[in-house]
């Protein structure tokens, strides 16, 4: 069965810091996708990124980063340059590939990040 | 080009009436998911459609049932509700949905917050 760890529950930066928000995940197969969500407080879950279990290079968007290491089962976020309007719930998730067609995503509780001016 | 919708935004039910959640996917997706998310916690796969079928189903009982319309619109459909129900329902829509084929990124709408007394 496939599992999503995150592992901090809740993280208080002030402005301007970086911060890693950390993500395990389990899987037994080999072809699957990684996904990160942001959760503002209006509820809407907004796509981050996504990646395949194929591409371990690491990706630079802005100020974001992620860094996946197959080896260690984990995809770390990374905000360089916290700003305030960063502050909300970010969510690691988990989709197998596969021929079942099924696309469910697995995803993890969750990291709250509140970013203080 | 139009996201994903959902209505209403919230409801309150009493314990053992029924519900109904609607969602409209974003143009060119013809695949829809449901998810539950309680307070606190990431979001619970229910179930998905495409072209009108169920392609995969979480682990929630037979009360929770859904429809897919030739519009790719969805409706998720809870009878005898339980104060455990209670929850922000969220709808995502993706482009494709094919047994065989390679994952794609699904999109959020804003989601249903549903109260049960």
């Amino acid at each position: 069965a496939q599992k999503v760890t995150q592992a901090q529950t809740e993280i208080s930066v002030v402005e301007k810091e970086d911060v890693t928000l950390d993500c395990v995940y389990e899987t037994r197969d080999t072809t699957y996708y990684l996904f990160w969500y942001k959760q503002p407080p209006s509820g809407e879950l907004v796509f981050l990124i996504r990646r395949n279990s194929f591409d371990e290079q690491n990706e630079i968007s802005g100020r974001y980063s992620w860094n996946f290491q197959k080896s260690t089962s984990s995809f770390n976020f990374t905000i360089t340059a916290s700003q305030v309007v960063d502050s909300a719930v970010y969510f690691c998730a988990l989709s197998e590939g596969g021929y079942t067609g099924r696309r469910a995503l697995t995803f993890g509780s969750g990291t709250r990040l509140q970013v203080q001016p | 080009e139009t996201g994903v919708t959902q209505s209403p935004t919230h409801l309150i039910k009493t314990r053992g009436q029924q519900v109904t959640l609607r969602c409209s996917s974003q143009s060119g997706h013809n695949t829809v998911s449901w998810y539950q998310q309680a307070l606190g916690q990431g979001p619970q796969f229910i179930f998905q459609y495409y072209r009108e079928e169920e392609n995969g189903r979480g682990n929630f009982p037979p009360r929770f049932s859904g429809l897919q319309f030739p519009n790719y619109s969805s409706e998720l459909n809870v009878n005898a509700l339980e104060l455990d129900d209670s929850a922000l329902y969220l709808c995502a829509s993706s482009p494709s949905g094919r047994l065989g084929g390679s994952t794609d990124t699904q999109y959020f709408g804003p989601g249903t917050r549903l109260t049960v007394l």
